[in-house]
């Protein structure tokens, strides 16, 4: 497609079930990111793919999270056991190696109940 | 650790008045800088980007300065529109091996029509 694709859009979830977040970045670009958003503040970084291999995971915030992309193109990314403070936007980014600035799905709402 | 800050939560300017967003960084390795748009329930979008080796990077209807002396960040964006009403998120590089940002919390700006 011509932009980054997530899905669902809206999530809500029933706090210890596990969720599981699409993403389907740009095709061919290389590189994919997962992004946390917290209402009203910045997006915070989660964790980043290289094609099939996550170089960076340094940012998810417990062993609760997990993301894969098994075949270098779609992204998901799982949370088990979701708490209240799991609630936020989750953002994927992609980019061609290299360029500059990241092309942004819309976001997977998450709300913990 | 090292972030990014905005001085200004909230800026709220006529429409056709020129708008300046603030951005402060703390990160002097930083290489690399970004300005992001956000509209309300879509992901930020990239609006221009600047490399620590320039001062002022002109795009369509906006320019970015970049003052590496005070570690300061700045937006313009000329004959401000309505469809400029976002939330404005600057963001850095501290990596440098990859596209990693790290963002602000943001500055939400408003168009008086």
């Amino acid at each position: 497609g011509a932009g980054v694709s997530q899905s669902p859009r809206y999530k809500v979830a029933k706090r210890g079930q596990d969720v599981a977040l699409r993403c389907d970045p740009i095709s061919g670009h290389v590189s994919l990111f997962w992004y946390q958003q917290a209402l009203g503040q910045g997006p915070e970084f989660l964790t980043y793919f290289q094609n099939e291999a996550q170089l960076d995971k340094s940012g998810l915030p417990s062993d609760r999270f997990f993301a894969e992309r098994p075949e270098g193109s779609v992204s998901t990314l799982k949370i088990q056991r979701t708490q209240q403070e799991d609630s936020a936007v989750y953002l994927c980014a992609s980019s061609q190696q290299g360029a500059g600035g990241y092309t942004f799905g819309s976001g997977t709402r998450l709300t913990v109940v | 650790g090292e972030s990014v800050g905005l001085h200004l939560p909230t800026l709220s300017v006529q429409e056709g008045d020129n708008s300046i967003i603030n951005c402060a960084y703390s990160n002097s390795a930083s290489d690399y800088f970004i300005w992001y748009k956000q509209e309300s329930g879509k992901g930020p979008q990239f609006i221009i980007d600047i490399r620590s080796n320039m001062d002022k990077r002109q795009g369509q209807r906006v320019t970015v300065l970049l003052n590496k002396t005070v570690k300061h960040l700045s937006l313009q964006i000329a004959a401000t529109q309505p469809g400029d009403s976002a939330v404005y998120f600057c963001a850095e590089n501290l990596s440098g091996g990859y596209q990693k940002v790290t963002f602000g919390t943001g500055t939400k700006l408003q168009v008086i029509p």
